[in-house]
C-alpha cells in the first residue's frame, strides 16, 4: 500500500528547483506532504484534497492528480533551509482513517 | 504548544524481552498511529487507533501489539524483541477533518530502540 516517492534523493545548489513525485497503485482520496529535517520529528507543510487542487506554501507548492493516482511537491528557487527528508502521506478513503507515508525523498541543498 | 510526546528517545533491549513504547498527547485527537522508520522504507504504519479501545493494523503489525485505553495515550507493545526490531519509532496524533480523513499530523521525537 505505500505509496513510491520519486527521485529517491536530490543534490541542488542554492536557487535551484526540484520536482518531487509520489505515486499510489490505490485510489487517492488526499495526500499530505511532511519535511523532516536530520534529527528532527516529521513537519506538516500541506494537504490536497480531491479535486485536482494546487496549493503553495512559501515558495513550495503542490499538485494532486487523481486520474493519475499522483502528486508533486515544487520547490522554487530552494534554500539551504529547505533541506532534509521529504515524506507524501495517502488518505485513501473507504472504512479507515489511516495515514500511509511514502518512502521518502532525500534533498540536499548546497551553498 | 501542541505537543506529542514519547516517553524514551533511546532505548537498548534484550532479545525476547517485552518493550513498552508510550506515547501521550495534549491536543485531544482522535487518530493516533506508530511509524517505524528505516533507510530507505520511509516511513512504515504498525497500528492506527482511532478512538479509545479501537485500533487497525497497518502494513506492517508482526510482532507488534497496542493500547489505548485512554483518548491521549497510545502505546506500543513489542512482545517478545527481536533484532530485526531495531528502528527508529515514531508516533503521531491528528483528528479528522471536515474535508480530509486527517487533518494536520503532529509528530513526537521518535524513540531509538536497538535490540541486542
Amino acid at each position: 500500500q505505500q505509496p513510491v516517492q520519486s527521485p529517491q534523493a536530490v543534490i541542488l545548489r542554492e536557487g535551484e528547483d526540484a520536482v518531487i513525485n509520489c505515486s499510489s497503485s490505490k485510489a487517492l482520496y488526499s495526500v499530505h506532504w511532511y519535511r523532516q529535517k536530520h534529527g528532527e520529528a516529521p513537519v506538516f507543510l500541506m494537504i490536497l484534497l480531491k479535486g485536482g487542487e494546487q496549493k503553495g506554501h512559501e515558495k513550495i507548492s503542490a499538485s494532486f492528480n487523481e486520474k493519475k493516482q499522483q502528486s508533486s511537491l515544487y520547490l522554487t528557487a530552494s534554500q539551504l533551509s529547505y533541506s532534509g527528508t521529504y515524506f507524501c502521506g495517502t488518505e485513501y478513503g473507504g472504512a479507515t482513517n489511516k495515514l500511509i507515508f511514502g518512502t521518502g525523498t532525500l534533498l540536499a541543498v548546497q551553498p | 504548544d501542541v505537543k506529542v510526546t514519547q516517553s524514551s528517545r533511546y532505548l537498548v533491549k534484550r532479545t525476547g524481552e517485552k518493550v513498552f513504547l508510550e506515547c501521550v498527547q495534549d491536543m485531544d485527537h482522535e487518530n493516533m498511529f506508530w511509524y517505524r522508520q528505516d533507510p530507505g522504507l520511509g516511513l512504515r504504519l504498525i497500528y492506527f487507533s482511532y478512538d479509545v479501545k479501537m485500533k487497525e493494523k497497518g502494513d506492517i503489525p508482526e510482532g507488534y501489539s497496542v493500547s489505548r485505553e485512554k483518548k491521549e495515550r497510545f502505546s506500543l507493545i513489542l512482545e517478545s524483541a527481536s533484532t530485526n526490531q531495531t528502528s527508529m519509532y515514531l508516533c503521531a496524533s491528528s483528528s479528522p477533518g471536515q474535508r480530509s480523513l486527517n487533518t494536520e499530523a503532529f509528530f513526537g521525537q521518535g524513540t531509538r530502540l536497538t535490540v541486542v
